[in-house]
């Protein structure tokens, strides 16, 4: 019930080109779906988030897509840049503020 | 302004040894949650305070505590290590415990190794 499952595990883009990260939840309760973008060595740092009563949600290059029938939820990520590589992470809000994380994905963009 | 800080930002350990990890958190941040990330996953809830009562627990056995002061830092104390507890210690601050308090802010972590 509390899983997020995230795909996939490692993306190889090439600059320029558009990133795509999916997750997937089961969990009904989840009210606020953040995405996090991790550098090595590094704190998560939130990118972008969504509430499950909006489809789509954009912000510069990157975009998250809703689809609450479904209980997925998507990152987009426009003219990928080579300082876009990193690890991202979906992760989906429960009760108290706490948040559950998928598995992450490494992302590399090629120059 | 400064962000959640953590400390210390690395340190080793043997098993069967005791570790504190610190946090302070944004400045009007009262509610601070702990996470663990083990290399290659993502962060895993271990614990939330607001006012200094634990307002959450995840799935971790009683070796993990947690405390926090009336200036709203933290404390995360984990007894008898164990080489799976190797993992970075992740501290995150929100303005309160409830859903409608706004976003997780992440420090950068406390690196622990166990050998």
């Amino acid at each position: 019930q509390q899983q997020v499952k995230q795909s996939p595990q490692s993306l190889i883009v090439q600059k320029g080109g558009i990133s795509i990260i999916n997750c997937a939840y089961e969990n009904t309760a989840f009210d606020y779906f953040p995405w996090y973008q991790q550098f090595p060595g590094k704190g998560p740092a939130l990118l972008i988030a969504i509430r499950p009563d909006v489809s789509e949600k954009k912000e510069g290059r990157f975009t998250i897509s809703f689809n609450k029938s479904a209980k997925q939820f998507s990152l987009h990520i426009m003219d990928s840049q080579p300082g876009d590589s990193a690890t991202y992470f979906c992760a989906a809000r429960g009760a108290g503020n706490m948040l559950t994380f998928g598995g992450g994905t490494r992302l590399m963009v090629k120059p | 302004d400064a962000g959640v800080t953590q400390s210390p930002t690395h340190l080793i350990k043997t098993r069967g040894q005791q570790v504190t990890l610190r946090c302070s958190p944004i400045s009007g941040h009262k509610s601070v949650s702990w996470y663990q990330q083990v290399l290659g996953q993502g962060p895993q809830f271990i614990f939330q305070y607001y006012e200094k009562e634990e307002r959450g627990r995840g799935n971790f056995p009683d070796r993990f505590s947690a405390r926090q002061f009336p200036n709203y830092s933290s404390e995360l104390n984990v007894n008898a290590l164990l080489l799976g507890d190797s993992a970075l210690y992740l501290c995150a601050s929100s303005l309160g415990p409830l859903t409608n308090t706004g976003e997780l802010f992440f420090g950068e972590g406390s690196r622990l190794t166990v050998l």
